[in-house]
């Protein structure tokens, strides 16, 4: 079974300054993926980010930065230079991917408030 | 571009309705997926379909049906429904081994 906590219910940064949203994970499969999904206000569901449990180097995406340390079964989210619109719940998720039947597991989620 | 889409997005049940929620993706992905997310929480499977003509129970499948009708579309139906199934419902799909989740915009369902 897989598992994934998210220990930061909510969480608060000022404009412009790094923010890490800490996830950790449990697991015996031996290839996952773990994933971050933004959702602001709306509700829509979008997704940032993506490191495999094989890859070498930590995934990045623009202001988006994926802090994974397999052994400490951790994967922090950390986003560089806050905007206003960074305000969102943000949720961790893993899934098995070395097949099709993989499901996705999601924690339950870190509210940011970014404050001007 | 489409995408996922769910219909409806908002709906109201007295307790013991029935109804469907429906779904259709455009993107020719294998495996869909059915969440419910309660408020401040995360979102928990209720089925999934991994290919067409498959089906298989997640997390919290009691009280919902499926049916993977073809590779488009994944219905989740509430037979009788119940205030405990008051939730926002995400459906879901995504290529198959890898890749991200692509989502709906979400369903309200709310049972009174």
């Amino acid at each position: 079974a897989q598992k994934i906590t998210q220990t930061q219910p909510g969480m608060f940064v000022q404009e412009k300054e790094a923010v890490t949203l800490d996830c950790t994970y449990d697991t015996s499969d031996p290839s996952y993926g773990l994933f971050w999904y933004k959702q602001p206000s709306s509700g829509e569901m979008i997704f940032l980010i993506y490191q495999g449990s094989y890859d070498q180097q930590n995934a990045t995406e623009g202001r988006y930065s994926l802090n994974f340390q397999k052994a400490r079964k951790s994967a922090n989210l950390v986003i560089s230079a806050s905007q206003l619109g960074d305000s969102a719940m943000y949720f961790c998720a893993m899934r098995r991917v070395d097949t099709n039947a993989g499901k996705s597991t999601f924690g339950d989620g870190t509210t940011l408030t970014v404050k001007p | 571009n489409a995408g996922v889409t769910q219909t409806p997005k908002f709906q109201v049940l007295k307790t013991g309705q029935s109804m469907t929620l429906q779904c259709a993706q455009d993107m020719n992905h294998n495996s869909m997926y059915w969440y419910r997310q309660d408020p401040g929480m995360g979102l928990r499977l209720i089925y999934y379909s991994a290919s067409e003509g498959t089906t298989d129970k997640g997390e919290v499948p009691n009280g919902y049906n499926v049916s993977r009708l073809n590779k488009r579309e994944f219905s989740l139906r509430l037979e009788s429904a119940a205030p405990s199934q008051t939730s926002v419902y995400f459906c879901a799909s995504n290529p198959g081994t890898t890749g991200e989740l692509f989502f709906g915009e979400g369903s309200r369902l709310t049972v009174l």
